[in-house]
């Protein structure tokens, strides 16, 4: 089964908009990392939040994680429409489980 | 520097066949690691090397198997094609090992099974 689990699995909000997004996951982690697909760029990392981290930030993405909560969330704050894109999350297990395990993603439309 | 780069970008293939995928990462990245995504079952780690050795493996049969060269290269193997596999084929490089690190994709290798 999937480590990460993104929450919804699709969204449409309209440009300018916030858009939140978010996963959970099973296990221990080491780090979770977000990333981003689509069909012009292929799959980027956005951001890598580590286990003692509660908050990151990059540009218009803000990252939170609640380790007790087993969980993540992804705000990305006034959306363009070259926002559309299906949105990830891998969770870096610990321990033993030194695998990136992949949710099977959000899908955002950023309608103009 | 130049990104990721995977060949073939595509490939069709029928079932029993084998296929050779092939992987440059970005100079002086030493991790590659191998995903197969498909729309039912997202992202799916198959395998990572560094420095030429696997320190990592997915839940895959043993007909997928890969290999890392000296100069960080790698070529992943899929025997006895099934259908089951018609899949995006992606790599990654990065420093350090891929599950601490920010991952560089490749544009990925289509492979359709017939």
């Amino acid at each position: 089964s999937q480590q990460g689990e993104e929450d919804p699995q699709a969204l449409s909000i309209q440009e300018g908009e916030n858009a939140t997004m978010n996963c959970s996951y099973k296990t221990s982690i080491n780090n979770l990392q977000w990333y981003r697909q689509n069909s012009g760029r292929g799959l980027v990392h956005l951001i890598l939040i580590r286990s003692n981290e509660r908050e990151k930030h990059s540009g218009r993405l803000r990252v939170t994680l609640d380790t007790s909560k087993k969980s993540s969330s992804l705000l990305i704050t006034a959306s363009r429409a070259a926002d559309t894109a299906s949105y990830f999350c891998a969770v870096g297990g610990a321990g033993n489980n030194r695998k990136l395990i992949w949710g099977l993603g959000t899908s955002l439309a950023v309608n103009p | 520097k130049a990104g990721v780069t995977q060949t073939p970008r595509y490939l069709i293939k029928t079932r029993g066949q084998q296929v050779t995928l092939s992987c440059s990462p970005i100079s002086g990245h030493r991790s590659v690691s191998w995903y197969q995504q498909t729309p039912g079952q997202g992202l799916q780690f198959l395998f990572e090397y560094f420095s030429e050795t696997q320190r990592n493996k997915g839940n895959f049969p043993g007909r997928f198997s890969g290999r890392q060269f000296s100069n960080s290269r790698s070529e992943m193997n899929v025997s006895t094609l099934e259908l089951g596999d018609s899949a995006l084929y992606l790599c990654a490089s990065s420093s350090g090992t891929g599950v601490n690190n920010e991952q560089f994709f490749g544009p990925g290798t289509r492979l359709t099974v017939l």
